[in-house]
């Protein structure tokens, strides 16, 4: 079974600029879930998408958006951003079955964002 | 307030040696606890979990975790330490919070492993 996959893996933008990632999960998961990591913040939950729903979300504001297609396959949209928002987007995928985000997560290589 | 908390940055140990990694939670009922290992430009990686049942967890790479409620405790343990090992280590609680399950992780052990 193929992993899960992130696109771009690297990315340069400047500041008030949008940005899309996107994530292909493992087949047959149709959990996805998004993680900012920063030096100074660590590891961040965004927000989980579970049949094209946000089912779950962190403590991050509106100007980071997500969505999930029928495939599964999930993206994030950050708008107007800014210099803090450059980090290492790691995005992940489960079964989704009960128990939600608490089941194993299988995670991406992450998109490295810089924002100049 | 809630929290995952990872006492030591930094830890280095000899080929061979065990190893404990410390993590300590503060949330008011038992959480759903993890381990995460994340390898130099790799995603992370599983290596055990714990919800419920039999306190002492094993897991993937020879590692093991023992929850102490006790003490919202959740220490990684393994007992011979190899070369590849080295590597940052997370702890993580999934935990409900506002109506929404969360997953807060701990800022990550850098392991070093010397010969």
């Amino acid at each position: 079974k193929a992993g899960v996959t992130q696109t771009p893996r690297y990315l340069i933008k400047t500041r008030g600029q949008q940005v899309t990632l996107s994530c292909s999960p493992i087949s047959g998961h149709r959990s996805v879930s998004w993680y900012q990591q920063t030096p100074g913040q660590g590891l961040q939950f965004l927000f989980e998408y579970f049949s094209e729903t946000q089912r779950n979300k962190g403590n991050f504001p509106g100007r980071f958006s997500g969505r999930q297609f029928s495939n599964s396959r999930s993206e994030m949209n950050v708008s107007t951003l800014e210099l803090g928002d450059s980090a290492l987007y790691l995005c992940a995928s489960s079964s989704g079955l009960a128990g939600g985000i608490n089941n194993e997560q299988f995670f991406g290589p992450g998109t490295r964002l810089t924002v100049l | 307030a809630q929290s995952v908390t990872q006492p030591d940055i930094h830890i280095t140990v000899s080929e061979g040696a065990s190893l404990e990694l410390r993590c300590n939670y503060s949330y008011g009922a038992t959480p759903y606890l993890f381990w995460y290992v994340q390898s130099p430009g790799q995603g992370l990686q599983l290596l055990l979990k714990y919800f419920s049942g039999d306190t002492l967890v094993q897991g993937i790479k020879g590692f093991e975790a023992e929850f102490k409620r006790s003490q919202s405790s959740f220490n990684l343990r393994k007992p011979s330490v190899h070369w590849s090992d080295a590597a940052e280590y997370f702890c993580a609680v999934g935990h409900n919070s506002g109506g929404y399950q969360k997953v807060t992780f701990g800022t990550g052990t850098k392991l070093q492993v010397i010969p």
